[in-house]
């Protein structure tokens, strides 16, 4: 199917474990971002890219890490998750021409 | 790099009235503008959006209005039903800031019936 598909949808991580979410697009849009969502909270961008090869930091990188060798995939690691780090964590596409940016269907992760 | 704020955070309306929902933007080379909704435990998702050389847009019950001069923009809720309540974000995009789309910190509004 044509989209944007995160996974897993749900996690739940031992502080100090490595742990990586996934984000896979079947349009070939140029943008892709990751941002957190804490409870009550808005949107904060933690990394982005704008093509393959090419990311950059967002408002709230530390802890995280990112990779797009491919354009459709864009996955995101936290090395050594902490507690502080329980959040829902939503992966957007953007074809960066002033249209609608498609956001995935959130994972929410859980550090105990 | 563009900041875009967003007032007022939380909102209560009575079925019926109208809500209004501002965002300032920073950077003034910025030239879409779009909503979102998110309704909870879901994505957010597209409602309106408008291009900086158009100053209203309207949908039906949701409006826009982009006013230039001043960097600003608004969301127009008019007969607010229950199902209208959510987190609505605003954003904005800049070529200057390498076409970045900016969000603003969301407004969570209520709808009481």
């Amino acid at each position: 199917d044509a989209g944007i598909t995160q996974s897993p949808r749900y996690k739940i991580t031992e502080t100090g474990r490595q742990v990586t979410l996934m984000c896979h697009q079947t349009w070939s849009h140029s943008y892709m971002f990751w941002y957190r969502q804490d409870l009550g909270h808005g949107l904060r961008l933690i990394y982005y890219s704008a093509a393959a090869d090419i990311t950059d930091k967002g408002e709230v990188p530390d802890g995280y890490v990112v990779s797009r060798s491919k354009t459709e995939n864009f996955p995101l690691t936290l090395e050594s998750a902490t507690r502080s780090q329980t959040s829902v964590y939503f992966c957007a596409t953007w074809t960066g021409k002033n249209t609608e940016a498609f956001f995935g269907q959130g994972t929410r992760l859980t550090v105990v | 790099g563009e900041n875009v704020e967003q007032h007022p955070s939380t909102l209560s309306v009575q079925e019926g009235d109208s809500a209004v929902i501002k965002c300032t933007y920073s950077d003034s080379a910025s030239n879409y503008f779009p909503w979102y909704k998110q309704e909870l435990g879901k994505r957010p998702q597209l409602i309106i959006d408008i291009r900086s050389n158009v100053g209203e847009k309207k949908d039906q019950r949701i409006a826009v209005t982009l006013n230039k001069t001043a960097k600003h923009f608004s969301l127009h809720i008019t007969e607010t039903q229950p199902e209208d309540s959510a987190v609505y974000f605003c954003a904005a995009s800049s070529w200057n800031a390498g076409n970045m789309l900016t969000f603003g910190g969301g407004t969570r509004l209520m709808v009481k019936p």
